[in-house]
């Protein structure tokens, strides 16, 4: 059974550091992107990026490139989304989900998700 | 980046009506496109993806369609459970991007 499992949530003051995680089983975790997705209060999804385990190839969203990193542990099966320096705006719940294609050109979609991990940033 | 223009942003109906969720993609996506369902307090859930695929599991009342790029979530007979706000999702071209969902109430 594939399972997204990501790690709890966390209250942080702006400026911090902070670093989450999503950890896959029951498929082989370096042949499928993870994607991270943002919802911030009360608002829709906004996609942020994914990254490919096989090769660590990794493509940002520009509202988010330079604002997180994001990474991978392949002996672990785990992925990560961090970020250097909190900020108030950060507060979100955010998802990783596992991205699939249909083909091998086909179209792709997000099959599996995390529970989401929901982060406070306040002073 | 894809502009994904999602229709209407909330609908009230009651269970058993016909539901139609329109998504309008700035240029030609292909079929690039999925469906997804979310209930308040959890994650979303793919309903359909390449545009028109029934994601297993997914009960039949959902489908989707294309016409060149709009895109058409259809929820056949509204059951209590599908109450929830419903977002495309375009993976032609990176960014992706998300319409900004629509809500559907009682």
């Amino acid at each position: 059974e594939v399972q997204l499992v990501q790690s709890g949530a966390e209250v942080k003051k702006p400026g911090e550091s902070l670093k989450i995680s999503c950890q896959a089983s029951g498929y082989i975790f370096s042949n499928y992107y993870i994607a991270w997705v943002r919802q911030m209060p009360g608002k829709g999804l906004e996609w942020m990026g994914i990254f490919y385990p096989a090769d660590s190839d990794t493509i940002y969203s520009p509202s988010f490139e330079g604002q997180v990193t994001i990474s991978a542990d392949k002996s672990i099966n785990t992925a990560y989304l961090q970020w250097s320096s909190l900020k108030a705006t950060d507060s979100a719940m955010y998802y990783c989900a596992r991205r699939r294609r249909v083909a091998a050109a086909g179209p792709f979609y997000f099959d599996y998700w995390g529970q989401g991990t929901l982060v406070t940033v306040s002073s | 980046a894809i502009q994904m223009t999602q229709s209407p942003s909330s609908l009230s109906a009651s269970v058993g009506d016909r539901v139609t969720i329109t998504c309008r993609a700035s240029q030609v996506i292909r079929n690039d496109l999925g469906w997804y369902q979310q209930k308040p307090g959890k994650a979303p859930k793919l309903l359909i993806y390449a545009a028109s695929s029934l994601q297993s599991g997914v009960p039949s009342r959902f489908s989707g369609s294309r016409s060149g790029t709009d895109f058409t979530l259809t929820i056949s007979s509204l059951q209590p459970e599908d109450f929830a706000i419903y977002y495309c999702l375009q993976d032609y071209d990176y960014p992706l991007t998300f319409g900004q969902g629509t809500k559907v109430e009682i």
